[in-house]
């Protein structure tokens, strides 16, 4: 069983729409969770960290954390063309960070 | 957030030959330092965890004498790929954690001829 888990996608969504990306981790001992932002041929950008239960809002980003079910999520509101990138969800467990492999989303004008 | 940087972002080399890439903490202290690879299309790989002042720990499959990874300082570790082949070329992208959260350089994309 994998550590972080992700649906590969690719998800769709029109311009303006809510996207929702899920993120399942099997350590229930994990302290921290984050969302990474990937676009193509870039590295990695960090957007948002949540550490306990409930949500978090940044912007048009929320993320939401469930430790009971051991899931995590990122809305993107408003979704935009340039939210179009790899969206990485990561799990740090006693200093141990785990990255899942990641959502492509696409967003269509 | 925190700065990483990465030197250089883009080498191209003839097989055989050795690649140093540098990674630094700009504005913080990083005892510990990450070096992942990323193939088209494909996950991050975990390639190994550098501590400053240690021996690197590889992940399997990592061959550590290909890879030589130094963490001389808090702010720099450096990765040498060491008699590169065709088959290392990849994107290498190293990372370091500030507190609770851990940073990405912008990446280095390694073509071997």
């Amino acid at each position: 069983q994998k550590e972080v888990e992700q649906n590969s996608g690719p998800l769709s969504v029109p311009e303006g729409a809510i996207a929702s990306l899920n993120c399942t981790y099997s350590d229930r001992g994990s302290q921290s969770f984050f969302w990474y932002r990937q676009y193509s041929g870039k590295s990695p950008e960090l957007i948002m960290s949540i550490y306990s239960n409930g949500d978090k809002e940044d912007g048009r980003f929320t993320a939401q954390l469930n430790k009971a079910s051991q899931y995590v999520s990122l809305l993107i509101r408003d979704s935009q063309p340039s939210d179009s990138a790899t969206y990485l969800c990561a799990v740090n467990t006693d200093n141990d960070m785990r990255f899942g492999a990641g959502t492509r989303l696409t967003v269509k004008p | 957030g925190a700065v990483v940087s990465q030197h250089p972002s883009r080498v191209i080399c003839k097989s055989g030959t050795s690649v140093k890439i540098e990674c630094r903490s700009l504005d913080f202290q990083a005892t510990t330092m990450f070096w992942y690879r990323q193939f088209p299309k494909q996950s991050l790989m975990l390639m190994a965890t550098s501590n400053e002042g240690s021996k690197a720990t590889y992940e399997q499959g990592v061959e550590k004498d290909k890879f030589l990874i130094n963490h001389a300082s808090l702010t720099l570790s450096t990765l040498t790929v060491t008699s590169a082949h065709p088959e290392d070329s990849s994107f290498y992208i190293c990372s370091a954690r500030d507190m609770n959260e851990q940073y990405f350089g912008p990446g280095t994309r390694l073509t071997v001829t």
